[in-house]
């Protein structure tokens, strides 16, 4: 079936250091989308790309949509305590009814 | 707050006992899914809903497990017979589009002793 390569596992970073985290495929998807989960919470939606070389941005998080559809990678900038938790990118075939995770990095941020 | 509401939030029943969860999704969304997640995994696509119609089914939901979406808002999954493997979270997302973002509930976590 399906699967999406998430990398790095984990993170060990200081607090203002830059983050870059990506996802890859055997598979071509139509639209690639990052989720945030806190512990004990369901995930939460940070950037939603739906275009080939997409570039977006929210606050300090920027993710692309890679050329050939089957990467993508998140971008957190500047990073501070908050941004701990566990990021999982998610991809979608046609018609979005089954969104395939990836198994997550966890980023761990020292103040 | 109307974002998916999931009940309970937490579930311990003892092996052989059936569970059941409710998921009550955004106002007007068609869309319904459920996903299993276990410790240091992503969530894994179990089923997925249109309106009452449910479309797809994983082969992760073997036959002890059942969903249903009688009028096509809130639904419920039910977990027969319950094994320590079935112990895990249990996320409901729902969604009014084709593509994009699932919003997920807060999830139901099963312990299973």
């Amino acid at each position: 079936g399906q699967q999406l390569n998430q990398s790095p596992q984990s993170m060990f970073i200081q607090e203002g250091e830059d983050v870059s985290m990506n996802c890859t495929s055997s598979s071509i998807f139509n639209t690639w989308l990052w989720y945030k989960q806190d512990p004990g919470e369901g995930p939460v939606l940070l950037i939603a790309l739906y275009k080939a070389g997409e570039l977006t941005s929210n606050g300090r998080l920027t993710a692309q949509f890679g050329i050939t559809r089957k990467d993508s990678f998140l971008n957190i900038s500047a990073s501070i305590p908050s941004d701990v938790g566990i990021y999982f990118c998610a991809g979608q075939g046609t018609g979005g009814f089954k969104t395939i995770f990836g198994a997550g990095t966890r980023l761990f941020v020292k103040a | 707050d109307t974002g998916v509401s999931q009940d309970p939030r937490h579930k311990i029943t003892k092996r052989g006992q059936n569970v059941t969860f409710r998921c009550d999704p955004i106002s007007e969304h068609n869309r319904l899914y459920w996903y299993r997640q276990t410790l240091g995994q992503g969530p894994e696509f179990l089923t997925y809903f249109q309106n009452e119609a449910q479309l797809e089914k994983s082969r992760l939901l073997s036959d002890r497990f059942s969903a249903e979406r009688p009028k096509g808002s809130f639904s419920t999954l039910e977990i027969q017979r319950t094994e320590q493997g079935d112990s895990a979270m249990y996320l409901c997302a729902s969604t009014d589009r084709t593509a994009g973002e699932l919003f997920f509930g807060e999830g139901s976590r099963l312990t299973v002793l």
